[in-house]
């Protein structure tokens, strides 16, 4: 079964440095996603990109966030200057369609 | 009223107990309505769609009440692989994009 792979599994960084969180998408999926869950809350949608660009972002996703597809495999996720209240769970997921999602198995990142 | 409301649980039930959970939706235009279950520290995994006439898969039974805007997951026979938080989500669409809405989520915890 086709799946979204995530990497890192698990990231740490120190306050103030950037990461780059990688996903990639199924390969014949043509909208992306990334939603982050902090721990013991509720998943929050970050922001969707089709067709090269963005096309949604939630008021989670400021301008210390990006986001590229810098090949035809690649879903990258930058946060520019982490804060500590960026750890989280970050999910990638794709969906051929708009609908039927398939999320990765995420990437946590524990900022200190 | 939030967008997506579950009640957080936890539900303690025995092996073999029927369990039932609600969800309700704020938003009437809403369209597509899903049951994700996560594992702890895991990604959401989609359980099922849920239809407006109702559909069954196994002993899960998914129910879509548009009038009160609430849906609904019933567990027959529960087994204790059923233990995990079944997230409640709502596709909701805006202009052009179609975006999940999240519940919190409810925690089962089924006991031998």
């Amino acid at each position: 079964e086709p799946e979204v792979t995530q990497t890192p599994s698990h990231q740490v960084t120190q306050m103030g440095q950037e990461v780059i969180l990688r996903c990639v998408p199924i390969s014949n999926h043509l909208y992306f996603y990334w939603y982050r869950q902090i721990l013991g809350q509720k998943v929050e949608f970050l922001v969707s990109f089709y067709n090269n660009e963005i096309s949604e972002k939630s008021e989670i996703f400021d301008d210390q966030f990006s986001v590229e597809r810098p090949d035809g495999s690649n879903f990258t996720l930058k946060i520019r200057s982490t804060k500590l209240e960026d750890s989280a769970m970050y999910f990638c997921a794709s969906s051929p369609r708009g609908s039927g999602y398939t999320f990765g198995s995420g990437t946590r990142l524990t900022v200190v | 009223r939030k967008e997506v409301e579950q009640d957080p649980g936890p539900f303690n039930v025995p092996e073999g107990a029927t369990v039932a959970f609600n969800c309700t939706y704020s938003n009437s235009a809403s369209q597509s309505f899903f049951w994700y279950r996560q594992d702890c520290r895991k990604e959401p995994k989609l359980l099922m769609s849920v239809y407006s006439s109702g559909n069954e898969d196994g002993r899960f039974t998914a129910q879509l009440n548009r009038a009160s805007q609430y849906i609904s997951l019933l567990i027959r026979d529960s087994k204790l692989s059923d233990s995990a938080t079944y997230l409640c989500v709502v596709i909701a669409n805006a202009g052009n994009n179609r975006k999940l809405i999240w519940g919190l989520g409810t925690s089962l915890a089924v006991n031998p």
